[in-house]
């Protein structure tokens, strides 16, 4: 099993829908949880943490949810520029430098 | 942005060849990594330095060799390396205390070996 699993899409939606994606990930003694989006050929950028209790960033909801080591990503009202590969990542137990990243899950929104 | 820069964007470069890879950080943080990127794959992390030290080196090849001579500057040298090891190669920098470890990414050098 993948320590970080994400489908990979590609979701394709028009402007104004919502999508959630989700991450599962292995180790249950995981303690940091991002999200970062890619742009094509461009670095990671850090969307959001994901803290124990949800956390929301504008049209960006984060949840997490130990009991079956899944992570969720809902972007409302989705816009053109939120086209991009959505990386799950967490760290290693005993290791908070040591970040896995998932492979990613595209999103094309559409006009 | 100008957080971590990476230089040269992009670089080609013979098996024979020595190249370095330069990183700089403008976000006062204490540990910087190297990250490989390659088609279709998630990132593979290289090498961790925390306060100068190197703390991780993720079973890398010998022909990559880091150095980190302070904590803003990162260096990768190459040196014969394999055509595989064409890839976008990512430098990254947190801080180094608290157990989030954000952490924020270059730009990346697109590397090309012939």
């Amino acid at each position: 099993r993948k320590e970080v699993e994400q489908d990979p899409g590609p979701f394709n939606v028009p402007e104004g829908a919502t999508v959630a994606f989700n991450c599962t990930y292995s180790n249950s003694a995981s303690q940091s949880f991002f999200w970062y989006r890619q742009d094509c050929r461009k670095e990671p950028k850090l969307l959001m943490s994901v803290y124990s209790s949800g956390n929301e960033d504008g049209r960006f909801t984060a949840q997490l949810n130990r009991a079956s080591q899944y992570i969720s990503l809902l972007i409302r009202d989705s816009k053109l520029s939120d086209s991009a590969t959505y990386l799950c990542v967490v760290n290693l137990p005993r290791s908070s430098y040591k970040l896995i990243f998932g492979s990613g899950t595209r999103l094309l929104v559409r006009p | 942005e100008t957080g971590v820069t990476q230089t040269p964007r992009h670089l080609v470069m013979g098996m024979t060849n020595k190249k370095s890879l330069k990183c700089e950080q403008h976000l006062g943080h204490n540990a910087m990594y190297w990250y490989k990127q390659s088609a279709k794959k998630p990132l593979e992390l290289m090498f961790v330095y925390n306060f100068k030290e190197q703390t991780e080196n993720n079973s890398v090849p010998s022909r990559f060799s880091p150095e980190c001579p302070n904590s803003s500057h990162l260096f990768l040298h190459l040196h014969t390396l394999q055509p595989e090891d064409s890839a976008l190669y990512l430098c990254a920098s947190s801080p180094s205390s608290g157990s989030r470890n954000e952490q924020y990414f270059g730009p990346g050098t697109r590397l090309t070996v012939t």
